[in-house]
């Protein structure tokens, strides 16, 4: 149980363009996803928390234009990178719980980004 | 930003060795400690949540300690086997934020 998919799991795209992510939850109801970022070499940065049916919380220098976040049903939230640059270039990876405290996190897989 | 350090960044081990490493957070305000099992290409896997000062946590050979008032937390693997190879992250969590170390990434040499 507590399955998370992500999908696509790598993307190349060119500067400019859009990239949305889907992260699901695929037998449990999500009260909560959370959207991380990870840098080489570095720990997993919380981008952003959603609550189904609510805006998201973003974190400090989290750019929420840049980063549109949906949470639209207890089973679905995606991320849309928005006019990537090669800065966004990196491991984004999603992450679901039932309730919004500190419960344990079930996670996606993640997905690859390069912004060329 | 809440520092969370694990230790070593990397191991390589025999297999059928036992080993073992650290993740080191801040010791006020704790609520929870987290391990998760990360192997390449697949999604993060909890292996264990830890609440209490002196919990003791074991899944098979895999095992782990927690001293919530130095802030430091060890796991165990006794009898490694080549399927144990990943990285090992852990993660404390303050409210309902989760701030995550950098890894342990172990590899065991068949």
């Amino acid at each position: 149980g507590a399955v998370v998919s992500q999908h696509p799991s790598w993307v190349i795209c060119k500067s400019g363009t859009s990239v949305k992510i889907e992260c699901r939850s695929l037998d449990f109801q999500a009260t909560t996803m959370f959207w991380y970022r990870q840098f080489p070499k570095q720990s997993l940065m919380l981008m952003a928390t959603s609550n189904e049916g609510s805006k998201a919380t973003y974190e400090q220098g989290v750019e929420k234009d840049k980063f549109l976040i949906n949470h639209a049903s207890l089973t679905l939230s995606t991320l849309t990178v928005t006019s990537a640059h090669p800065e966004d270039s990196s491991f984004y990876i999603c992450s679901a719980s039932v309730t919004s405290g500190s419960e344990t996190q079930y996670f996606g897989p993640g997905t690859r980004l390069l912004v060329l | 930003i809440l520092n969370v350090e694990q230790s070593p960044q990397s191991l390589h081990v025999q297999e059928g060795d036992s080993t073992n490493f650290t993740c080191s957070f801040p010791s006020s305000n704790f609520y929870a400690l987290h391990w998760y099992r990360w192997e390449t290409a697949k999604s993060p896997e909890a292996l264990f949540v830890m609440t209490l000062n002196g919990d003791e946590k074991k899944k098979g050979r895999i095992s782990a300690t927690l001293n919530t008032k130095e802030g430091y937390s060890y796991l165990y693997i006794k009898g490694s086997q080549p399927e144990d190879s990943a990285t090992y992250l852990c993660a404390f969590t303050r409210g309902n934020q989760f701030y995550f170390g950098t890894g342990t990434s172990l590899t065991v040499i068949p």
